[in-house]
């Protein structure tokens, strides 16, 4: 079965650009009418949904963070990956990576990688 | 947009049933039959319980159901377990083409 994995550091230093990257395995990030999502967990806040892109590169952005955010994706390393720039302490979370379901006729986000903690701090 | 509001926590015994809320509005929850609730145990990912407001996927046990009326979706655990105890939360599809989720609610198993 489809399996996520994200990977990336778990220290950034105020004001710079957080990068994370998530491994698919079990399948193929270009087949089917799949979406792959990045969400982030903090304490403060519970869970975000941060924005989400299709294999051909078509992204959606969380309006919140979408002056920040770039969501791609490299099908030929079957991953996909985030860049978050102008960090500050409020973007300490655990971000995970999800498969998405984005058709008219169901939406959801299943399965979920296990989750990375990213802190801002310097 | 704002968070999707459920109740901080729940709790109920061993073999009873718990039903957690989750109110939006009518640019979400009301607007989409798009709710879905996630499982989540101390440390783990979210788990996937219930998709488009009350189908459960594969492999999840049918003690789980989820409804909506209006702008509450909610989520039923019937007979309770202790593997049931975990944080549970609600996540709808907007009206601006993104999604929102809830605050979490704690289940405790007394």
């Amino acid at each position: 079965q489809v399996q996520l994995q994200e990977s990336g550091p778990g220290l950034v230093k105020p004001s710079q650009t957080l990068s994370l990257t998530c491994t698919v395995s079990g399948g193929s990030i270009s087949s089917g009418s799949y979406y792959w999502s990045w969400i982030r967990q903090s304490a403060g806040k519970g869970l975000e949904w941060i924005g989400r892109i299709y294999s051909s590169g078509s992204t959606n952005y969380n309006p919140s963070l979408k002056s920040r955010v770039t969501i791609s994706v490299d099908t030929s390393k079957n991953q996909f990956s985030l860049k978050l720039s102008s960090v500050t302490a409020t973007d300490t979370a655990v971000y995970y990576c999800a498969r998405t379901s984005d058709s008219s006729s169901s939406r959801w986000f299943d399965p979920w990688g296990q989750g990375t903690l990213v802190t801002v701090s310097s | 947009q704002s968070a999707l509001t459920q109740p901080a926590s729940v709790s109920g015994s061993p073999g009873q049933s718990i039903t957690i809320s989750c109110t939006g509005t009518s640019g979400d929850v009301g607007g989409y039959n798009y709710v879905s609730w996630y499982q989540q145990h101390p440390g783990k990912a979210p788990k996937l319980m219930i998709y488009d407001v009350s189908n459960r996927p594969s492999g999840v046990s049918n003690r789980f159901s989820g409804s909506k009326s209006g702008n509450t979706a909610s989520l039923t655990i019937s007979g309770l377990q202790a593997e049931d105890e975990a944080d549970y939360y609600c996540s709808s599809y907007t009206s601006t083409s993104t999604w929102v989720f809830g605050g979490g609610t704690k289940l405790t198993v007394l």
